[in-house]
């Protein structure tokens, strides 16, 4: 069963703390990326990685964080910094960064900071 | 920032009726890209259109291209009961990779 597998499906946490959301393909996808929804709204994106070891911030990447040590794996960390992190988190790949190519997208993650 | 904005925001319609959404954007494509999503979920590829394209089909779904006017439009014919969704258009603009989404038109379709 091939896809984009993201957990947990909800998440909750307390303000001031970090919180790291998992995102993992087996698409063999070169190129991964980060998005977030606010209710209503279309998806930003945060971080995107066309290699391993490699990523760019993306439109809204302030209090976040990633790493790609891995190409199947491209963990997410909201950190205390981001002032509003209570969103919908999507995660996405794409067999290359290039733009012609159509995104693949996980279930993604509901946080919800209190 | 959000390139495409999408028309309407929220349409309802019968049941075997056909859905036209509308999508502008405001510079030049590479491509535009429409997806779906289900309420809570991630999003479905529909269909990609490139900018030298006019119109494409995909089963029940035709996608134009007015390069001119900025604008695509996605119609979806002989609406079912399971096309209850989300629509977005996405762009990608020439020398950058990334698609840029709209803000969406919530599909109701009533049974």
């Amino acid at each position: 069963d091939g896809g984009i597998t993201q957990s947990p499906k909800y998440l909750f946490r307390k303000e001031g703390q970090n919180v790291t959301l998992s995102c993992e393909q087996n698409l063999n996808h070169d190129a991964m990326y980060w998005y977030r929804q606010d209710p209503g709204q279309g998806l930003r994106l945060i971080y995107y990685s066309q290699i391993v070891n490699d990523f760019q911030k993306g439109d809204i990447a302030e209090g976040y964080s990633v790493s790609r040590e891995k190409k199947e794996s491209f963990p997410l960390t909201v950190t205390s910094a981001q002032k509003n992190p209570t969103a919908f988190y999507l995660c996405a790949s794409s067999i290359r960064l290039a733009g012609i190519h159509e995104q693949y997208f996980g279930p993604g993650t509901r946080l919800t900071v209190t | 920032s959000q390139q495409g904005e999408e028309d309407p925001q929220a349409l309802s319609i019968q049941e075997g009726e056909n859905a036209t959404m509308n999508c502008s954007y405001k510079t030049s494509i590479n491509n535009l890209q429409w997806y779906r999503q289900n309420s809570g979920r991630g999003l479905v590829h529909l269909i990609l259109i490139r900018s030298n394209e006019r119109e494409k089909h995909s089963g029940r779904l035709r996608v134009t291209l007015d390069t001119s006017k900025k604008s695509s439009s996605l119609l979806i014919t002989a609406s079912r009961a399971a096309d209850t969704a989300s629509y977005f258009c996405a762009t990608v603009n020439f020398g950058n990779e990334k698609l840029t989404f709209g803000t969406g038109t919530r599909l109701t379709i009533i049974p």
